[in-house]
């Protein structure tokens, strides 16, 4: 049972380059979240998704897309990276109870 | 709309002493409310939660935390700080049933512990 993985674990982008943000769960966790993290400001909400086929907007959304095709895949795509989205991405999963579980992350740096 | 608010960016504290980190969430309902811990160029780890019940709450690694609904407050101690304990904490509150369970965090409190 590895949990939630991510991949890769570092990555660094070009502005105006594009990229996938994989994240899999094997956990058979309806529920999945995709986090940023910058120094000082704690982890904000970028996209959530209750089930396959189902995905919402979050706190911070813009620049980015998801989608969820089956249980276990939530990847999150970055289109025309701008440096305002370095950081360190943290996807989540949960069950029908309330606990995340947290994958180890990627970290993103736009040049 | 609810917040969470933890209280210094930075602790420090002498290997043994007692470990104090604070935290005070808005919430217009009684929320749900998490401790994760990071250690260096790690994921979050769930060092406890709060959901129902008793407000005295015990987690991993010896901590545990008290739910105060008058102080709206969720404060993380420890009676004996260890070297390892060294890291960044996040408070997290939660409205379980409402937006699907998404997690609120605060901006994280970094323990260092000086031996």
């Amino acid at each position: 049972n590895a949990g939630v993985t991510q991949t890769p674990k570092f990555r660094i982008l070009k502005i105006g380059q594009s990229m996938t943000l994989q994240c899999t769960q094997d956990m058979n966790h309806n529920y999945m979240y995709w986090y940023r993290q910058d120094p000082g400001m704690g982890l904000k909400l970028i996209y959530y998704s209750v089930g396959a086929g189902i995905t919402d907007k979050g706190e911070v959304p813009n620049g980015y897309n998801v989608s969820r095709s089956t249980t276990e895949d939530f990847p999150l795509r970055l289109e025309l990276a701008a440096p305002s989205q370095t950081s360190v991405y943290f996807c989540a999963s949960r069950p029908e109870t309330i606990t995340q579980y947290f994958g180890p992350g990627t970290r993103l740096t736009v040049l | 709309a609810q917040s969470v608010t933890q209280l210094g960016s930075h602790v420090s504290v002498s290997e043994g002493a007692l470990v104090l980190l604070r935290c005070n969430y808005s919430s217009s309902v009684p929320p749900y409310l998490f401790w994760y811990v990071q250690y260096p160029n790690q994921g979050l780890q769930l060092l406890l939660k709060y959901t129902t019940g008793a407000t005295l709450v015990k987690g991993i690694n010896g901590f545990e935390a008290e739910f105060k609904k008058s102080e709206t407050s969720f404060h993380l101690t420890k009676p004996s700080a260890h070297m390892s304990d060294a890291a960044e904490y996040f408070c997290a509150v939660s409205l379980y049933g409402g937006s699907q369970g998404n997690l609120i965090f605060g901006k994280g409190t970094k323990l260092s512990v000086k031996p």
